[in-house]
């Protein structure tokens, strides 16, 4: 089955600075990559996501940029702000094969200090 | 919030008692899962369900079962639960491919 690592699993960075969190995964087949960011006490909540068909896509401050080759993706926080603080996880899965399983890795807990 | 509600949402029970957890869902989706959420080991799928009556494994499924009699409905069943399914569990549907979290259900067996 598929497998996805994440780093760094915490990550601290000043105010106005910018985040990069790293994913790798393992089955060559996946080309959904989709990012939540969860804070405490709540539900994750799916930021930004990318389809293996693109190699970066950007919403505001946040982009996702994807190596098929490497087979490993990254999100990019930048101008960060405290209320970026959370939880963010990354995670892979084969879409249109029927199920859209998603394979999770363990989680960034990003703070920004003030 | 896609329209996902989660019952419980906080549940204390005894070691060997039955559980269930109730996911709905108003949009008439038709993928549902279950996952649970565990300090160091981020969100781990336990089963899925694509259809009515049509339910399947994921990577945690020992000790749960599911059942799916209605679209809107997708229930996880403890048997008899155990101190390690203390967890905290989301339900999620898949639109278009992309999945959407409920709330969450805070489960502690003592």
């Amino acid at each position: 089955g598929e497998n996805v690592e994440q780093h760094p699993s915490t990550l601290s960075v000043q105010e106005g600075d910018s985040a990069v969190i790293k994913c790798t995964y393992s089955d060559s087949a996946s080309n959904y990559f989709p990012w939540y960011k969860q804070e405490l006490g709540k539900r994750p909540q799916l930021i930004i996501d990318i389809r293996s068909n693109v190699g970066e896509k950007k919403d505001q401050r946040i982009a996702v940029t994807l190596n098929k080759t490497a087979k490993h993706f990254s999100l990019h926080i930048t101008e960060t702000q405290p209320e970026d603080s959370a939880v963010y996880f990354c995670a892979a899965s084969v879409s249109g094969a029927g199920s859209y399983q998603l394979t999770f890795g363990k989680g960034t807990k990003l703070s920004v200090i003030p | 919030d896609a329209g996902i509600t989660q019952s419980p949402r906080h549940k204390v029970t005894e070691t060997g008692t039955p559980v269930t957890l109730r996911c709905h869902q108003t949009e008439n989706h038709r993928y549902m899962y279950w996952y649970r959420q565990d300090p160091g080991h981020g969100l781990r799928l336990i089963h899925y369900s694509y259809g009515v009556k049509d339910t399947d494994k994921g990577e945690v499924s020992d000790g749960y079962s599911v059942s799916r009699s209605k679209t809107e409905d997708f229930l996880l069943t403890l048997e008899s639960a155990t101190s390690s399914q203390t967890s905290v569990y989301f339900c999620a549907i898949s639109q278009s491919g992309e999945q959407y979290f409920g709330p969450g259900t805070r489960l502690t067996v003592t």
